[in-house]
């Protein structure tokens, strides 16, 4: 099993569409979860940090499950300019690593 | 502007050379990180560095060595005896150990081996 898992996509959807990503962990004890988001042919940006109570930034909601192992991503009000790909960051435990899901790519039609 | 810069940003190389990818930040981070990435994987750990003087083998480390005898530079060669070294090299860095903060990265330079 994958230590981050994420739905390659492409999702595609058209402007002012919901959209869901989900992505999930194998180490329990990971306790730092990030969102990036990489252009095409660019550097991943940090979008969000996730929490444990869940934040929200603008139109886009984080949401963490412990329980299960997964994290969330709902973008609301899709904009053109949201189109790049999402990737899933989760720390590697005990190690000083950032573990990097193979991304999801969001493609958010006019 | 704080940030980090990689050079170059394209590089062509032919089989059997070393070629040393450049990684500089003003940002005054103490670690630093060198990734790579192919199409349809994820974001790969080669090396990291946690202060001046010491770094540490990531996840696919054969056939890259580092240094990191200054703060602000943490260089990367990718020798003859890396097998596929054609990919997108990232470099990066935090201000504290990356599980608790964000990793700032550079734009990135793409290796092709001909």
């Amino acid at each position: 099993r994958k230590e981050v898992e994420q739905d390659p996509g492409p999702f595609n959807v058209p402007e002012g569409a919901t959209v869901a990503f989900n992505c999930t962990y194998s180490n329990s004890a990971s306790q730092s979860f990030f969102w990036y988001r990489q252009d095409c042919r660019k550097e991943p940006k940090l979008l969000m940090s996730v929490y444990s109570s869940g934040n929200e930034d603008g139109r886009f909601t984080a949401q963490l499950n412990r329980a299960s192992q997964y994290i969330s991503l709902l973008i609301r009000d899709s904009k053109l300019s949201d189109s790049a790909t999402y990737l899933c960051v989760v720390d590697g435990g005990a190690t000083n690593k950032l573990i990097f899901g193979t991304g999801t790519l969001l493609a958010v039609q006019p | 502007d704080g940030g980090i810069t990689q050079s170059p940003k394209y590089l062509f190389r032919k089989e059997g050379q070393n070629v040393t990818l450049s990684c500089e930040q003003n940002l005054n981070h103490d670690a630093m990180y060198w990734y790579r990435q192919d199409p349809g994987q994820g974001l790969r750990l080669i090396y990291y560095s946690q202060i001046v003087n010491d770094f540490q083998k990531g996840d696919i480390a054969e056939g890259y060595s580092v240094s990191r005898e200054k703060k602000e530079s943490f260089p990367l060669t990718v020798t003859s005896a890396q097998k596929n070294p054609t990919a997108f090299y990232l470099c990066a860095s935090s201000s504290g150990r990356a599980y608790t903060g964000e990793l700032f990265f550079g734009e990135g330079s793409r290796l092709t081996v001909l």
